[in-house]
């Protein structure tokens, strides 16, 4: 299995603030990388696919970045509907589909 | 506008078998352009995806628990059912419904139910 390493694994930001988020693979995977949104008692939401597209729908202020070992995921202005917990996942190699353990976005 | 809703007993005792329905509202389960998934995450941990289903009932599981796993799609009914035999508290998770791409290079999930707790206790 690809193991996915992910960190920090919270962070404390305020309204405003430019994040970065980093997703780490155990082994190359191109951009066959997802980002996901999930806020408690919410379904998980598609950020960004293929390392760096948008979802249809997602503010701008969104950004991947990356390919073969490394990834970032980038919040260029924290908004209030933000804090949440993200989560990378990889679709290079399946079965099985995997995901990093999550990012917990909190207000500082 | 295409939505998925779990449902099932939120309490299953230990060496039973969990079952769940996902309904498919709003569309067709029976496009070839999508898989449908089941994705689980235990509390306080990240999540794992247990396995997908195509409308032709073709299937692949988390190699982890594909000894324990069946997963079906019912055309007639729009829905996608999950069973997991032989439970443990270690099944005991917050469960997911999703769809995902069918095409290798776009298998990403863009689609998530709410969940639906299972508790794993006698």
């Amino acid at each position: 299995d690809i193991q996915m390493t992910q960190f920090p694994s919270s962070l404390s930001a305020s309204v405003g603030d430019r994040v970065s988020i980093t997703c780490r693979t155990s082994q190359s995977i191109s951009n066959f990388l997802n980002w996901y949104q999930h806020k408690p008692g919410k379904a998980p939401k598609l950020l960004i696919y293929a390392a760096s597209s948008l979802q249809s729908g997602v503010p701008s202020r969104f950004s991947g970045s990356g390919s073969g070992t490394d990834f970032t995921l980038t919040i260029s202005s924290l908004q209030l509907e933000d804090f949440a917990t993200y989560y990378c996942q990889q679709s290079y190699s399946v079965p099985p589909y995997t995901f990093g353990q999550g990012t917990k976005l909190e207000i500082k | 506008q295409l939505q998925l809703q779990e449902s099932g007993p939120g309490l299953v005792k230990p060496a039973e078998t969990l079952s769940l329905t996902c309904i498919v509202s709003g569309g067709s389960i029976s496009s070839s352009n999508y898989y449908w998934a089941w994705i689980r995450q235990p509390p306080g941990k990240g999540l794992e995806w247990i396995g997908s289903v195509y409308y032709n009932g073709n299937t692949y599981y988390n190699p982890s628990l594909t000894s324990r796993v069946t997963i079906s799609v019912d055309k007639s009914n729009n829905q996608v059912s999950l069973r997991l035999s032989s439970v443990t508290a270690a099944d005991t998770a917050l469960y997911y419904c999703a769809r995902h791409t069918a095409t290798v290079t776009t298998r990403w999930f863009d689609l998530w139910g709410q969940g639906t707790l299972v508790t794993v206790s006698s």
